[in-house]
């Protein structure tokens, strides 16, 4: 079945820095990349997808880049507020339906913007 | 948001004990998930179901058993609870398996097996 891998585990910002977050996955057959954004006591929504016809998407400070060949993807945010302090997880599956129709998380990125 | 609601949102049971948690949604989204939430575990898949009447297992399915008798509902069962089971249950639904779609999950259920 498919793994995900996440690093770091924790990261710490000073407000206005940029965040970035790795994740590989291991099932080639994967093509869709999902990232959620957790925060404390709340539960898991979607901030951001790719599909691997793509290699690059991008919303407003938020951007995910995609290497199908090495098998990583990555989450940018820039220009980072105390708001964005959560646990972010990324996701790996694929499109093909019946019961291959399920995401593999990563361990998940606690990250802390600092004022 | 409020269109997956879980029950209950806090569950204290004792070892050997059978609980039931509840999985309601009101999208008529065709696929539904249950998850578990350890700290150092992220995420983790106990069942997911495509429709009614149809369910597979996710990575962690030993000692849970579900049912989807109607598109709305997907309740997760442990026929006897352990201790290694306390954790967070998120359930989630998502609209079509022919475009992977968002998941919306539900505000979970923080369960406790004393």
């Amino acid at each position: 079945g498919e793994n995900v891998e996440q690093h770091p585990s924790t990261l710490s910002v000073q407000e206005g820095d940029s965040a970035v977050i790795k994740c590989t996955y291991s099932d080639s057959a994967s093509n869709y990349f999902p990232w959620y954004k957790q925060e404390l006591g709340k539960r898991p929504q979607l901030i951001i997808d790719i599909r691997s016809n793509v290699g690059e998407k991008k919303d407003q400070r938020i951007a995910v880049t995609l290497n199908k060949t090495a098998k990583h993807f990555s989450l940018h945010i820039t220009e980072t507020q105390p708001e964005d302090s959560a646990v972010y997880f990324c996701a790996a599956g694929q499109t093909s339906g019946g019961s291959n129709y399920k995401l593999t998380f990563g361990k998940g990125t606690l990250l802390t913007v600092n004022p | 948001d409020a269109g997956i609601t879980q029950s209950p949102r806090y569950k204290i049971t004792e070892t050997g004990r059978q609980v039931t948690l509840m999985c309601h949604q009101t999208w008529s989204h065709s696929y539904m998930f249950w998850y578990r939430q350890d700290l150092g575990h992220g995420l983790r898949l106990i069942y997911y179901s495509a429709a009614a009447d149809i369910t597979d297992k996710g990575e962690v399915s030993d000692g849970y058993v579900v049912s989807r008798s109607k598109t709305e509902n997907f309740p997760l069962t442990l026929e006897s609870a352990t201790r290694s089971q306390t954790s967070v249950y998120f359930c989630a639904s998502s609209e079509s398996w022919q475009w992977l779609n968002e998941q919306y999950f539900g505000p979970g259920t923080r369960l406790t097996v004393t």
